[in-house]
């Protein structure tokens, strides 16, 4: 599988409201994950199994999609948000994961 | 705390070989799926290969096959991939990672800081 993201970059003001698509090039089925990672530090998960909020991420943060087409939601963008931001499918049999090429955030 | 720490930076020459550590806290290391992911600078995320410590099954990437190996020890709950030997092209960062289900190949709930690599 082949994942896309769109749009590569973007710049965003403080309370805007930004969505991320990642494109499959089949059907990537429920395990699709977003990761956030700022500079300097390790990927953090944000959402996993599509739409399912992990512990501890602000609700701002939102996932949907079916099939081939997934995105990340953030409802309102807040000064901690500039970061790059991946998707991430996976395969369990045989295990394979994909991550997207990232969109980078980062403030207007 | 369920955490992954990893071994220091290494500066390596090419042709070296090189074993890097990933230790993991908190949880049960033998039932989850712990990975590795590569990083070169200023590019994105490569997930380079996966093993389940209960019973080191281990897979990997294609692109990382015969390039690495991976393996894992329960009795001191540590993670390792180890080069024989290294090539520039390998500098980079490295992170470990754990699937978030127990038993299950899955998305990664928690990850190591990153070990940087740098062959030269």
């Amino acid at each position: 599988i082949q994942l896309t993201q769109s749009p590569s970059s973007l710049s965003a003001s403080v309370g805007d409201r930004v969505t991320i698509t990642c494109r499959a090039s089949q059907d990537m089925g429920t395990s699709l994950a977003w990761y956030q990672q700022k500079p300097g530090e390790p990927p953090k998960l944000l959402i996993y199994a599509v739409s399912s909020l992990q512990s501890r991420v602000p609700s701002r943060f939102s996932g949907s999609g079916s099939g081939t087409d997934f995105s990340l939601t953030i409802s309102s963008l807040h000064p901690e948000d500039f970061a790059t931001y991946y998707c991430q499918q996976v395969d369990p049999y045989p295990p394979r994961f994909t991550f997207g090429p990232g969109t980078k955030v980062d403030i207007k | 705390e369920v955490q992954l720490v990893q071994s220091g930076a290494e500066v390596k020459k090419p042709g070296d070989s090189l074993k890097i550590s990933c230790k993991a806290f908190g949880y049960s290391f033998s039932k989850y799926w712990i990975g590795w992911v590569r990083q070169k600078p200023g590019k994105g995320l490569e997930w380079m290969g996966i093993i389940y410590p209960g019973d080191s099954d281990t897979r990997y990437s294609p692109s990382f096959e015969g390039q690495v190996t991976i393996s894992a020890d329960t009795s001191t709950n540590t993670a390792y991939v180890q080069w024989s030997s290294l090539k520039a092209s390998d500098t980079a960062m490295y992170y470990c990672a754990k699937s978030w289900q127990m038993g299950t190949v899955n998305n990664f709930d928690i990850w190591g800081q990153g070990t940087r690599v740098t062959v030269s």
